[in-house]
């Protein structure tokens, strides 16, 4: 069946504008996670949807990033007033259940001129 | 905090010899460790986890990880490498907490494989 799929797969934009990144989960998964990974470095948590719940955003970096999911559908991911600092593949993953194995989408490099 | 560090930014072995991807943990509680695979241009994939059962857990393609709580450690293992195993590799722990989905990664270790 199709995998965690995202949107666009390669981003460049100027600094101080607005982007947003797309995530289509796999059907019937209920959680669904993003991750940042800076150049160089592991994978960072940012955000968590669990159903109807209320999204644990513990990781998120600062208030230009936020995040929504349309029930247990799809995931945008915003990042306002883009800084350099922001470059990084951000990646997507959903699971079953909280408990249940990540499967990961390919990735939305953003590159913040 | 829970952290992991890889050994080893990248690791060369000839086709046919074993791999050994090293691994190390951090964790105020009995972690969930995990191994994922990138391949090229390829999304994340599990290889094997660690969830408190069995310390010795096999996984896909051959590979297997021991975790050894006193040296607080969970490498990988593969007996012989095959040219499809080049990749890059990260060693993975679950939390802040037990049970926790989320996940801290380490940076990778990228394995090349010479024929």
């Amino acid at each position: 069946g199709a995998g965690v799929s995202q949107s666009p797969s390669n981003k460049v934009t100027e600094k101080g504008k607005d982007v947003e990144l797309r995530c289509d989960p796999i059907s019937g998964h209920t959680a669904l996670y993003w991750y940042r990974q800076r150049l160089g470095q592991g994978l960072e948590f940012l955000i968590y949807f669990q159903g109807n719940s209320a999204p644990d955003k513990s990781g998120l970096p600062s208030d230009r990033f936020s995040a929504e999911r349309t029930g247990e559908s799809v995931s945008t991911l915003t990042i306002q007033r883009t800084q350099q600092e922001d470059s990084a593949v951000y990646l997507c993953a959903s699971s079953l259940n909280i408990d249940r194995e990540q499967y990961f989408g390919p990735g939305t490099r953003l590159t913040v001129t | 905090a829970q952290s992991v560090t890889q050994l080893d930014s990248h690791v060369s072995v000839s086709e046919g010899t074993p791999v050994l991807l090293r691994c190390n943990y951090s964790s105020s509680y009995s972690p969930s460790l995990f191994w994922y695979v990138q391949h090229p241009n390829k999304g994340l994939q599990l290889l094997l986890k660690y969830t408190s059962a069995a310390t010795l857990v096999k996984g896909i393609n051959g590979f297997e990880a021991e975790f050894k709580k006193s040296e607080t450690s969970f490498h990988l293992t593969k007996p012989s490498a095959h040219m499809s195993d080049a990749a890059e590799y990260f060693c993975v722990v679950n939390g802040p907490g037990a049970g926790s989905y989320q996940l801290t990664f380490g940076k990778g270790t990228k394995l090349s494989v010479i024929p």
